[in-house]
């Protein structure tokens, strides 16, 4: 299995241009979400998925779009690209852990390999 | 609202010398207590889960436990291999998100 697929790998962009980060998973899985992670500020959740059709604002939402089409795909874009958007961007899907035989909702997070974003 | 706080920021180990990572959190109801081991360069990577209080899990030289306000990594005669970033998350009730801290890097010298 291929996990958590992310593309590109790197990317620079200029101020003001758009792009879209690519993000598949072949486990399945029905939570899908993004994070950026900045020297000193750790994880912060963009946006998150809990199913085709349905997405959330995570605790940084501003100046990023998400769809989910589809269970396997949950692309990222950024609508007009600032500075403050540089970053190394993860995406993680998780299925629920079960403990004892009784689902915990415990969602077990499965990252991909990340996108290092730069704007000029 | 849900918040982790872990300590050191940076801790530097000679090889085989024992220490823990603390893990502090504030939630709403505990769904799961959760490390990570982040390599750089990479995603980070799913270590244990943590339900309740009292509850430990161990993996080779790793040994996490958990109270009800917060959760230690112990590293046991620790390895240059076993530098990484921890990273320690919490989820609360209501199927909320996890929220993460900041990590603690750790660096073993040979």
């Amino acid at each position: 299995n291929a996990g958590v697929t992310q593309t590109p790998k790197f990317q620079v962009l200029k101020t003001g241009q758009s792009m879209t980060l690519q993000c598949a998973q072949d486990m399945n899985h029905e939570y899908m979400s993004w994070y950026r992670q900045d020297p000193g500020m750790g994880l912060r959740l963009i946006h998150y998925s809990v199913g085709a059709g349905i997405t959330d604002q995570g605790e940084v939402p501003n100046g990023y779009n998400v769809s989910r089409s589809t269970t396997e795909d949950f692309p990222l874009r950024l609508l007009s690209a600032a500075p403050s958007q540089t970053s190394v961007y993860f995406c993680a899907s998780s299925y629920r852990l079960t403990r004892a035989g009784i689902s915990s909702g415990a969602n077990v997070l499965t990252f991909g390999a990340g996108s290092r974003l730069t704007v000029l | 609202e849900d918040q982790v706080t872990q300590s050191p920021e940076a801790l530097r180990l000679q090889e085989g010398e024992s220490s823990s990572l603390n893990c502090s959190y504030t939630v709403s109801g505990l769904r799961g207590l959760f490390w990570y081991r982040q390599d750089p360069g990479k995603g980070p990577e799913f270590l244990f889960t943590l339900y309740s209080a009292g509850e430990e899990k161990e993996k080779e030289r790793l040994k996490a436990t958990l109270t009800k306000k917060e959760s230690f990594l112990h590293i046991t005669a620790p390895k240059p291999e076993d530098s990484a970033t921890y990273l320690c998350a919490v989820q609360g009730s209501g199927n909320t998100p996890l929220v993460f801290g900041k990590g603690t890097r750790l660096s073993v010298i040979a």
